[in-house]
Formats: C-alpha cells, structure tokens, sequence
C-alpha cells in the first residue's frame, strides 16, 4: 500500500513534443503529489506538486493530472526541449516529510 | 542564499567500518530528511528529524541512525557497513510549517561505495 508505480522507465521525445509520464498509487490517505527533476551528479529538484483537492496544476509547460478516482496522477512536459532531459522522479506523502518515490522515467529529448 | 550541503562529497569505506555524513540545511530550515539512492531501489526515506527530534523513520535496520543539532546541521551514522549500503546519500531540507508537506530542498549527495 505505500508503493507509488511509475511509468515507463525510459522515454525518448523529439523537441517540440510532449513527454507523458504516469503513476499510480494505492494509499487513499497520500495527501501530496509532487514531481522531482534529477539531472546527472546533482539531487532532485521539485518541479510541481498537486493535492488532491485539485484535478490539474499547470506551471508554464509542465502540467499535472490528478484522478483521485482512479488513484493516477501524470506529469505532461509540453514542447519538450533538450534540457528537459532528465530523470523524473514521481511521489506521494501523507502529511509529512516522508515522501514514496516512484522509480523514475529517464527522458531523452532529441534535439 | 546557501543551498543544502552534504560532506563528504564522495568516500570509499570496506565492509564491517562505519561512516558519518553530514547535512548543513538551507538557513532557517529546521526540519532535516535523509534518502538513499541506489539503481534497484531507487530514493528510499531513511528518517527526518526536526528541532532534534527524529519525527519519522523508514524501514531500514538499526545500523542506520541519525541525529539533529541545535543548529538544525544533522548527521547520519552507518555501521558495519555491507556491500548493498554503497549508495548516494541525499540530505534534504525544509522550513516545515507545522507538520504539513511542503517543498524539499535536496543537497548534491554523498556518494558511498563499500568495498
């Protein structure tokens, strides 16, 4: 119940297109979503972050969709650019510090 | 302003030693997380601690402690280290309002290999 699965492992976009990843949870009381950027040799950035009393959270091109119903929230990296390329890191908490990582997407946009 | 830093960047220790890591959080956040990062298992929470108190703990084995100062610096402790402790260790910081979730500032890591 305290895992958060993410999908898929590896993405491959063209620049300009959109990257799309997923996750999905099991623990109704998770209470906070955020998405983690990590660039090689550094630690993760947060990018954006939802609560489910929202259905979507939009911060320039990067977007998040939350379907509590169905316990899935995505990340959706509009006109993807080459410096996007990273290792995204979903996760969930449930009021606190202690955040459930997904296994991470590696994106690779090609120029 | 100063972002989180963790000593030793990197360090190489053979198994049965024990190591310390060190976290200097972002000024004026007082609630201090660590994580393990390795390729199979990904980020997995070790513990937080505010105001030198640890407030939550992961599923890891009593090898593993931590603690917090006064000055919100924190440290953690592995002993008789094994091979599958060889990690990136990642410290994070946060100002922490209360008890809700908010943003985690992560520090570069320390990288440790056992031999």
């Amino acid at each position: 119940q305290q895992q958060v699965k993410q999908s898929p492992q590896s993405l491959i976009v063209q620049k300009g297109g959109i990257s799309i990843i997923n996750c999905a949870y099991e623990n109704t009381a998770f209470d906070y979503f955020p998405w983690y950027q990590q660039f090689p040799g550094k630690g993760p950035a947060l990018l954006i972050a939802i609560r489910p009393d929202v259905s979507e959270k939009k911060e320039g091109r990067f977007t998040i969709s939350f379907n509590k119903s169905a316990k899935q929230f995505s990340l959706h990296i509009m006109d993807s650019q080459p410096g996007d390329s990273a290792t995204y890191f979903c996760a969930a908490s449930r009021s606190s510090y202690k955040l459930i990582f997904g296994s991470g997407t590696r994106l690779l946009v090609r120029p | 302003k100063a972002g989180v830093t963790q000593t030793p960047r990197y360090l190489i220790k053979t198994r049965g030693q024990q190591v310390t890591l060190s976290c200097s959080p972002i000024s004026g956040h007082r609630s201090v997380s660590w994580y393990q990062q390795t390729p199979g298992q990904g980020l997995q929470f070790l513990f937080e601690y505010f105001s030198e108190t640890q407030r939550n703990k992961g599923n890891f084995p009593g090898r593993f402690s931590g603690r917090q100062f006064s000055n919100s610096r924190s440290e953690m402790n592995v002993s008789t280290l094994e091979l599958g402790d060889s990690a990136l260790y990642l410290c994070a910081s946060s100002l922490a309002q209360g008890v809700n979730t908010g943003e985690l500032f992560f520090g570069e890591g320390s990288r440790l290999t056992v031999l």
